[in-house]
């Protein structure tokens, strides 16, 4: 199920489960999105992208949805492993600079 | 992906010193890294945009005078926390963007760990 801590909220899922991983962006004008795993003690690491222009993604066991209407975009992860158990991010691509900005975060949590 | 690098990787220091982080781009050139700080149980927060040869572009909030940028090559850029205390405490990531690639092309460091006594 799905919890909040004190700051980042947790999903546990049974190993081999799918896992659903949401995020709410901030900026109706961002044109790009990435989804970032980090684990702990790492800088982050890219999984996935998806441009405005598109509403779903597929990567290798891995599916990014975006819905612009409500500015809400999920990482979707298909037989999760105890591998994938990290902190993942949401970041938007905005500015000049083509500056990333991160969302919340969600602390995946994998069980054998 | 491209490897980025920082160094040190973690850095114990007391209060009143300033501390130098490095980040360097090992197989390509970065005309712009950014530098985030992560508290624990957070999100990144992007501090600055770092830009080679030109002064650094710094978020709302973050003091500039605290947090020096250099960005003096196309493979690195420091980040000085001048004066430390122990609210610098934080684990500081930079990233450097390959100026050839897409938007995905941008790359993270393994992070440094601030503890300031």
């Amino acid at each position: 199920g799905e919890s909040v801590g004190l700051h980042l909220p947790t999903l546990s899922v049974q190993e081999g489960d799918n896992s659903i991983i949401n995020c709410a962006y901030s900026n109706s004008a961002s044109d790009y999105f990435i989804w970032y795993k980090q684990e702990s003690g790492k800088g982050p690491q890219f999984i996935i992208d998806i441009r405005s222009n598109m509403d779903k993604r597929q990567g290798q066991r891995v599916t990014v949805l975006l819905n612009k209407t409500v500015k809400h975009l999920s990482l979707q992860i298909a037989a999760t492993q105890p591998g994938d158990s990290a902190v993942y991010f949401c970041a938007e691509i905005t500015g000049g600079y083509n500056k990333l900005i991160f969302g919340a975060g969600t602390r995946l949590a994998v069980h054998p | 992906g491209a490897v980025v690098s920082q160094h040190p990787s973690w850095v114990i220091c007391k209060s009143g010193t300033s501390v130098k982080i490095e980040c360097r781009s090992l197989d390509f050139q970065a005309t712009t890294m950014f530098w985030y700080r992560q508290f624990p149980k957070q999100s990144l927060m992007l501090m600055a945009t770092s830009n080679e040869g030109s002064k650094a572009t710094y978020e709302q909030g973050v003091e500039k005078d605290k947090f020096l940028i250099n960005h003096a090559s196309l493979t690195l850029s420091t980040l000085t926390v001048t004066s430390a205390h122990p609210e610098d405490s934080s684990f500081y990531i930079c990233s450097a963007r390959n100026p050839s690639g897409g938007y995905n092309e941008q790359f993270f460091g393994p992070g440094t760990r601030l503890t300031v006594l």
